[in-house]
């Protein structure tokens, strides 16, 4: 079965510095796409980034990026030049391209804390 | 719509009695999913569709759980005979198809008393 580990239940990071959050997984597929969802106090659920596996090349997105390391499993997400709107949960979901079934696989979740 | 849209936000009942949840996605999307969250943890896949077709139900806890998508837009799920194990937020999200990416709504608070 996939499973989706996140090792950090709390993070902190001071304003303008650089905090990573770890993510591993197991899987015996080969194609897939793991990705990292914000969910902030508002319970909203934001997507930050994706990946796919198939891919070397890591993805980023302004101040997010990510560090995929297909044999380790590892898919830690970077946040550059912290803001305090950072503060939120952050979730590593992974997804199999398999016929006839689409979801998501999330792990428990990171707190991430900003301070000033 | 602008964007997946919930309700309500927020709904208690007792135990025992039946509850519905809405989800409207947003316009152009074709698939729909429906995961529960509970607290502390991260969001749990229950069911997907396909337009109206709902090709994977294998996450709906139990028979009492049920959603519909009779036209191939706005979804509900109902839980019958609700337990306070069933106490969570529920989640809705669409995606332009299969495989794309899930934009998630703001998610319906159950509270079973």
């Amino acid at each position: 079965a996939q499973t989706v580990t996140q090792s950090q239940p709390e993070m902190s990071v001071q304003e303008a510095e650089t905090v990573t959050l770890s993510c591993t997984y197991d899987t015996s597929e080969s194609d897939y796409y793991l990705f990292w969802y914000k969910q902030p106090p508002s319970r909203q659920m934001i997507l930050v980034i994706r990946q796919e596996a198939y891919k070397q090349q890591n993805a980023t997105e302004n101040r997010f990026s990510v560090n995929f390391q297909k044999a380790a499993k590892s898919f830690s997400l970077k946040i550059s030049d912290s803001q305090l709107g950072d503060a939120a949960m952050y979730f590593c979901a992974y997804r199999i391209p398999v016929y006839n079934t689409d979801k998501l696989i999330f792990g428990t979740g990171t707190r991430l804390q900003v301070f000033p | 719509g602008a964007g997946v849209s919930q309700s309500p936000r927020y709904k208690v009942t007792k135990r025992g009695q039946d509850v519905t949840l809405r989800c409207d996605p947003i316009s152009s999307h074709a698939t729909l999913y429906w995961y529960q969250q509970a607290l502390g943890q991260g969001p749990e896949f229950l069911t997907y569709f396909n337009y109206e077709a709902q090709p994977d139900k294998s996450g709906l806890p139990s028979d009492r759980f049920s959603a519909e998508r009779p036209e191939g837009s706005i979804s509900t799920l109902t839980i019958q005979r609700t337990e306070q194990r069933d106490s969570a937020m529920y989640r809705c999200a669409s995606s332009l198809g299969e495989g794309q990416p899930q934009h998630f709504g703001d998610g319906t608070r159950l509270s079973i008393l």
